[in-house]
């Protein structure tokens, strides 16, 4: 069974400041991870994925993500915080073994609070 | 990519009714899944609607009371039944593309029970 972990249910950076949300992974087998963003009263958005290839993968609105097997994190970074990025962050995984017919495993969120 | 979109967006239901949510998606998905996001919770898979068969549902949820119809590639219904107040959720709806590895998502129902 698949578990995915992230630290922190609310994280505050200042505007123009390092973000980094952090998320860890329980798999038997290396698993396909996704990062999504859900602004207030929205669906999910897609900001980035690691399937294969190369493990820093870069995503949309500056965010970027690397796979490290070794620590089984998927961590997602973004140089310089904007205002808009204020949001729930959420850190899923997909099992490859299911050839893509099995749903995603969430993590529990974290909410980003980004502070002027 | 997939747009996909859900009816109602909303809806405020009384206790012992129940509530039909609509699910569309405007190109072809292999697979289509529903979700339930309680209250400042995460997304939790509810099941995974499958064209013309019965729905595989995940642990704790049955189909008598989350009956779900995939008639085609592209609909799907999911109906909450005899409704309780914890059944106050947002109901996602997802698709998975013909590149499989990207999964996307409606804007939700957001689902009140008094």
């Amino acid at each position: 069974a698949q578990s995915v972990t992230q630290l922190g249910s609310h994280v505050s950076v200042s505007e123009g400041a390092l973000v980094l949300l952090r998320c860890n992974y329980s798999s038997s087998v290396p698993p396909y991870l996704f990062w999504y963003v859900q602004y207030p009263n929205q669906g999910l958005q897609l900001l980035l994925k690691y399937t294969t290839g190369a493990t820093l993968v870069k995503g949309i609105n500056g965010f970027e993500a690397e796979f490290k097997k070794s620590e089984t994190s998927f961590h997602l970074t973004k140089p310089s915080a904007h205002m808009s990025d204020a949001a729930e962050y959420f850190c899923a995984v997909s099992d490859p073994l299911e050839g893509g017919a099995d749903g995603l495993t969430f993590g529990k969120g974290t909410h980003l609070i980004i502070q002027p | 990519s997939a747009v996909i979109s859900q009816k109602p967006s909303r809806d405020i239901c009384q206790r012992g009714t129940s509530l039909t949510i609509q699910c569309q998606v405007d190109s072809q998905v292999t697979m289509m899944f529903w979700y339930r996001q309680q209250p400042g919770q995460s997304l939790t898979l509810i099941a995974t609607a499958n064209q013309g068969s019965e729905a595989t549902y995940e642990s704790g949820f049955v189909i008598d009371k989350f009956p779900i119809s995939r008639p085609n590639l592209t609909f799907s219904t999911l109906t909450v039944s005899n409704m309780s107040p914890e059944d106050s959720s947002i109901y996602l709806c997802s698709g998975r593309g013909i590149n499989w590895n990207e999964q996307y998502f409606g804007p939700g129902t957001r689902l009140t029970v008094t």
